[in-house]
């Protein structure tokens, strides 16, 4: 079964700049997280999609910042127009379910992640 | 206050002795804990979930759970070089998003 991939894996920009970054979760888990990690700071969560659907954008540093996910499948966050302080590596994850009950289970595989800096 | 506070090390331990790495997090009503390993520059890897008070085992590997405490643990015995890496304390929100908080994570060292 392949994992969660992540593309591209590495992007440098300069501020101003739009970037794409997309995730490819693992077939079948309709839950997708983005998180970010900037430097010396620990992994923090963006937002949680439930099939095609935002069920927690709570994380969304500003409105420079637009995730989708179309389908229900692969998602991409844009980030227009980035700035110095978007720099740092984006994760993705999925899961198969958000609680744990029989058969199924909230764990969460994370992607290689992308690396991005912003000049 | 940290949502989930880790000790950053670096830890060091020589190559079969037993590696304790502990974690504490602050909401009460969190669910659910995982550890993650992560080697450096690459993906943070699912290496244990536990959801109940107590201990798990698997393998080498032992998380302990005090939910009373608001504390986790993993333990990992025989340790080898291959351990060496960052390791990431997770923890669900009290929500039922499953939003995961993490610590900013311990690096492992283990010399051979």
């Amino acid at each position: 079964e392949a994992g969660v991939t992540q593309f591209p894996s590495h992007s440098v920009i300069e501020k101003g700049q739009t970037v794409t970054l997309r995730c490819d979760p693992i077939s079948g888990h309709d839950n997708l997280y983005w998180y970010r990690r900037v430097m010396g700071k620990e992994i923090k969560f963006l937002l949680h999609f439930v099939k095609e659907s935002k069920q927690d954008e709570s994380g969304m540093p500003n409105n420079r910042f637009l995730a989708e996910r179309t389908g229900g499948t692969y998602s991409t966050l844009k980030v227009q127009p980035a700035e110095l302080e978007d720099s740092g590596v984006y994760f993705c994850a999925s899961s198969q379910a958000t609680v744990r009950t029989s058969g199924r289970n909230n764990e969460q595989f994370f992607g290689p992640g992308t690396r991005l800096t912003v000049l | 206050q940290k949502e989930v506070e880790q000790n950053s090390g670096p830890l060091s331990v020589p190559e079969g002795a037993i590696a304790s790495l502990n974690c504490t997090y602050s909401d009460r009503g969190s669910q659910s804990f995982f550890w993650y390993r992560q080697y450096s520059g690459k993906s943070p890897e699912l290496i244990m979930s536990i959801y109940s008070n107590g201990d798990k085992e698997d393998g080498r590997f032992t998380a302990q759970l005090n939910k009373a405490s608001q504390y986790v643990s993993l333990l990992i015995r025989d340790s080898q070089p291959s351990d060496s890496a960052t390791y990431l304390c997770a923890v669900t929100g009290p929500n039922t998003g499953n939003q995961f908080y993490f610590g900013t994570g311990t690096s492992l060292t283990v010399i051979p």
